[in-house]
């Protein structure tokens, strides 16, 4: 079963226009921690935030936000204002205390197109 | 840039060859993962190695194996190629820092990735 869904395939919006994109995972663990990686056509996984279960808080980085919500398991990434830099592959992942190391199940991942 | 590098950065093979690829990881981390992302999916954990001991594997076949050497750089190697090895493969550097009283939650930070072709 996938553990991190990431429902969007691609989603294409025009230049600073706000863009959310989805993340629903699913675990047993009470303890978990929840990442967004950006990966730009170069290929390299960029890390965006990282997000423990024990903390609710939504989090603002400049044009990036994130809300988290674990009574529907999601964990949402809205970028705002978008721009032509913001055009990649949005991957949604977890880490679950279970297996005893820091394995990481990633989504499929959301392309992300800005049009100028 | 992470400081976490890779070698080769593009390999082509044919089935049945073996391959190696290589990572350095961050200044500072001990722990090094390995993942396979092919064509249009998200990466998918192979294993990890932590104090240069195997700590942890995803559900890849025995001709995946890996070392970690002291100074905790790490090697991938792929024995008897198939077509399906075919990817980019991601080395990912972390702390061990043990966040929630294990090794798990910590981040992890990416290599440029080698793209393994096999034909």
């Amino acid at each position: 079963a996938q553990k991190v869904t990431q429902a969007q395939t691609e989603i294409s919006v025009v230049e600073k226009e706000d863009v959310t994109l989805d993340c629903v995972y699913e675990t047993r663990d009470t303890t978990y921690y929840l990442f967004w990686y950006k990966q730009p056509p170069s290929g390299e996984l960029v890390f965006l935030i990282r997000r423990n279960s024990f903390d609710e808080q939504n989090e603002i980085s400049g044009r990036y936000s994130w809300n988290f919500q674990k009574s529907t398991s999601s964990f949402n990434f809205t970028i705002t204002a978008s721009q032509v830099v913001d055009s990649a592959v949005y991957f949604c992942a977890l880490s679950e205390g279970i297996y005893g190391n820091n394995r990481l199940a990633f989504g499929k991942g959301n392309q992300v197109v800005v049009i100028p | 840039e992470t400081g976490v590098t890779q070698s080769p950065t593009h390999l082509i093979k044919t089935r049945g060859q073996q391959v190696t690829l290589r990572c350095s990881s961050q200044s500072g981390h001990n722990t090094v993962s390995w993942y396979q992302q092919a064509l249009g999916q998200g990466p998918q954990f192979i294993f990890q190695y932590y104090r240069e001991e195997e700590n942890g594997r995803g559900n890849f076949p025995p001709r995946f194996s890996g070392l970690q050497f002291p100074n905790y750089s790490s090697e991938l190697n792929v024995n008897a190629l198939e077509l399906d090895d075919s990817a980019l493969y991601l080395c990912a550097s972390s702390p061990a820092t043990g966040l929630a009283g294990g090794l798990f939650g910590d981040t992890q930070y990416f290599g440029p990735g080698t793209r393994l072709t096999v034909l």
